[in-house]
């Protein structure tokens, strides 16, 4: 196996929902991280896991709330979004943080909307 | 910042012709990335090149990199409408943790 999988696909919530987006991979890889991209612009970094510990926040709001539960999953937890957050996620993986030559491995993402 | 920018932001060329795309980035960095998107859809990582290497390749993609000038290039050969998407470089700072992207090329195809 050697994909990402993110679910869902796609997700429209009002601002006072709680939602959450899943992220798995089964390659073994021990670092995932979390990315949005708004239209047109590069993905942003967001968090950073290695061996399931939080390394790397960067500055995220606290409406979004990630979480590692095991070495394959990771979930984005979203309570209280803005509009502005409407955007596509995407969740990607690589062996580990340092890179061993392979870039990452990105899922297809979740397409956000925001009302 | 050490986000690479990218040039051109847009390219257009015909079936067949070749696609250059450059990348600047502002740190040392341990390896330079480039990935493919297509049309919101996640993004494909096509090749990587490390701080010592000069030039890669890998089927029609050609990826150099000048550490001189904190550059490098993506050449994609005999190009196809299926190469229509939009082009990302990434680094990984010497030093750091973290991949951080290019503000991206988007190349048009046409067939």
């Amino acid at each position: 196996d050697t994909e990402v999988t993110q679910t869902p696909k796609h997700l429209v919530m009002g601002m006072t929902n709680k939602k959450s987006l899943k992220c798995e991979q089964h390659m073994g890889h021990r670092a995932m991280y979390w990315y949005k991209q708004k239209a047109k612009k590069p993905p942003e970094l967001m968090f950073v896991y290695s061996y399931e510990k939080l390394s790397i926040n960067e500055s995220v709001p606290s409406r979004f709330s990630p979480e590692c539960p095991n070495s394959s999953l990771l979930n984005l937890h979203l309570h209280a979004l803005q509009p502005e957050d409407s955007a596509l996620y995407l969740c990607a993986s690589s062996q580990d943080l340092i890179g061993t030559g392979h870039g990452y491995t990105f899922g297809s993402g979740t397409r956000l909307t925001v009302v | 910042s050490q986000q690479g920018e990218e040039d051109p932001q847009a390219l257009s060329i015909q079936e067949g012709e070749n696609a250059t795309m450059n990348c600047s980035y502002k740190t040392s960095i341990n390896n330079l990335q480039w990935y493919r998107q297509n049309s919101g859809r996640g993004l494909v990582h096509l090749i990587l090149i490390r701080s010592n290497e000069r030039e890669k390749h890998s089927g029609r993609l050609r990826v150099t990199l000048d550490t001189s000038k904190k550059s490098s290039s993506l050449l994609i050969t005999a190009s196809r409408a299926a190469d229509t998407a939009s082009y990302f470089c990434a680094t990984d700072a010497t030093g750091g943790f973290k991949t951080i992207f290019g503000a991206g090329t988007r190349l048009f195809v046409k067939a």
